[in-house]
C-alpha cells in the first residue's frame, strides 16, 4: 500500500512571503504525481501532473519539481497573495487509482 | 476545464435511511467515475471506481451492499449510502475520467451527517 505525506500540516504566511510545502510518496512503482488546489466549498483544482524525475513545472507564480528516485515532490509558490489561501494536496497516481496525501493547508495573512 | 457537479453539497438524515449522491460531468464523458470518502484530518481515500455500464470496483474494507454505485450514463454515477448509521457521517467526493486520460476531474463534494 502506497503511503503519501504531506508537510507542513499547516501554515501561515504573510502577503508577499515565498513558501513551498513538500509530498514524500513511496519511489517504487511510481507512476505520475498530481497537485491540486482545493478552496473550502470548491472542486479541487488540478495544478500539476509530474511524471518524469526532475520534472519542473511553472503556473504564473506557483511552480513544482520532482525528484521520483528519492520520493518527493515541492510545490513552491512565490510572493504569497490572501487569493492563495486553499488546501494543496498531492496524490500518487499508479495505474487506475489515486492515493492522496492530507493536504497542506495555507492561510495567507494580508 | 472539464466540469464535475455534484449534488446535494451537505445533507443531514436520520439513522436508518438511505441518501443518495449524484455526480455529474457536466462538459466530457465521463467513462470512468471514482468515489472517495474523507474522515476529518484525513486524506481522501477511494471508495469505488465505476466504468459506464458495468458494476462498480469496490476498494477493500468498503461494503458493496451499503454503499451502492450506479454509473447507467456516461454523464451521470450514484452513489446511495443505504440505512446510514452515524459513523457513515463524512465528506464523499466523486471525480471523473474522459477515455484513458491521466486526469481526473473532481467534484466540490457533499457533506453527509447521520444523526
Amino acid at each position: 500500500i502506497l503511503n503519501v505525506e504531506q508537510s507542513p500540516q499547516s501554515l501561515h504566511v504573510q502577503e508577499g512571503d515565498s513558501t513551498n510545502f513538500t509530498c514524500s510518496f513511496p519511489s517504487s512503482n511510481f507512476y505520475a504525481l498530481h497537485w491540486y488546489r482545493w478552496e473550502t466549498a470548491k472542486s479541487p483544482e488540478a495544478l500539476f501532473v509530474m511524471t518524469l524525475n526532475g520534472d519542473e513545472k511553472k503556473k504564473g507564480r506557483i511552480s513544482a519539481t520532482l525528484n521520483t528516485k528519492e520520493g518527493y515532490s515541492y510545490l513552491y509558490i512565490k510572493g504569497s497573495q490572501p487569493e492563495d489561501s486553499a488546501t494543496y494536496l498531492c496524490a500518487s497516481a499508479g495505474t487506475y487509482k489515486y492515493i492522496f496525501g492530507t493536504g497542506t493547508r495555507l492561510k495567507v495573512l494580508a | 476545464g472539464a466540469v464535475v457537479s455534484q449534488h446535494p453539497s451537505w445533507v443531514i438524515c436520520k439513522s436508518g435511511t438511505s441518501v443518495k449522491i449524484e455526480c455529474r460531468s457536466l462538459d466530457f464523458q465521463a467513462t470512468t467515475m471514482f468515489w472517495y470518502r474523507q474522515f476529518p484530518k484525513q486524506s481522501l481515500m477511494l471508495m469505488a471506481t465505476s466504468n459506464e455500464g458495468s458494476k462498480a470496483t469496490y476498494e477493500q474494507g468498503v461494503e458493496k451492499d451499503k454503499f451502492l454505485i450506479n454509473h447507467a450514463s456516461l454523464t451521470l454515477s450514484t452513489l446511495t449510502v443505504t440505512s446510514a448509521h452515524p459513523e457513515d457521517s463524512s465528506f464523499y467526493i466523486c471525480s471523473a475520467r474522459e477515455g484513458l486520460a491521466d486526469e481526473q476531474f473532481f467534484g466540490p463534494g457533499t457533506r453527509l451527517t447521520v444523526l
